[in-house]
């Protein structure tokens, strides 16, 4: 799988929306980029995930550059519950590259 | 969304025993569920891809005795821990692809606490 580069830490103010960067700049045609999330001391949450055009759920939006060679997630109104580690990752659904390589993500703090 | 749910949430064991952990999928069919080990201030670690009815497949450095790991339906995975001692104390975390219908999403589990005394 492609690797990442991502911030290794993000403050934001609550109520605000939050811009987490991602850089894949190796990215193959057929990977796909995965956003999940921690909070501290839980299993990882799935966010989103997009391949070349921007995705929406009710979580986050996803925007995909034309090249793909970077992403970035977008919380559109951040909220305490928000702070958690979030990791962007490239991966391929069938085959021995289909699973999960973590980084080290980014760290978003949400403050008052 | 798409739930997996892993047993026990902590559990604490003597040194030189066996512990094990399930992993389930509880809402859809996962062929391959993986294995994770997280140490404290640090990433997730890939430790083992599971598959549904074969052996699974180790990263390199992951003991394949110590860690032994069994799927034996489409939804539940289990990973034993053998021989435990203090430097195995982690938090172990599962997580199953969906096979079909969610897009080969990979969803996680809520981890296992290990601790040995």
């Amino acid at each position: 799988d492609a690797k990442t580069t991502q911030p290794p830490s993000m403050d934001c103010a609550e109520g605000r929306a939050a811009n987490l960067p991602c850089n894949h700049s190796t990215i193959s045609g057929n990977e796909y980029v995965y956003w999940y999330r921690q909070i501290h001391s839980q299993g990882p949450q799935y966010i989103i995930h997009g391949l070349k055009n921007n995705e929406t759920n009710e979580m986050a939006s996803l925007i995909i550059t034309e090249d793909r060679k970077s992403s970035t997630l977008i919380l559109p109104h951040a909220t305490l519950r928000d702070t958690a580690v979030y990791y962007c990752i490239v991966r391929v659904l069938t085959g021995g590259g289909n699973k999960l390589t973590f980084g080290t993500g980014t760290q978003l703090k949400v403050e008052l | 969304g798409a739930v997996v749910s892993q047993h026990p949430s902590w559990v604490i064991c003597k040194s030189g025993t066996s512990v094990k952990i399930e992993c389930r999928s509880l809402d859809f069919q996962a062929t391959t569920m993986f294995w994770y080990r997280q140490f404290p201030k640090q990433s997730l670690m890939l430790m083992a891809t599971s598959n549904e009815g074969s052996k699974a497949t180790y990263e390199q450095g992951v003991e394949k005795d110590k860690f032994l790991i069994n799927h034996a339906s489409l939804t539940l995975s289990t990973l034993t821990v053998t021989s435990a001692h203090p430097e195995d104390s982690s938090f172990y975390i599962c997580s199953a692809r969906a096979d079909r219908g969610r897009g080969n999403t990979i969803y996680f589990g809520e981890g296992s606490w290990l601790t040995v005394v």
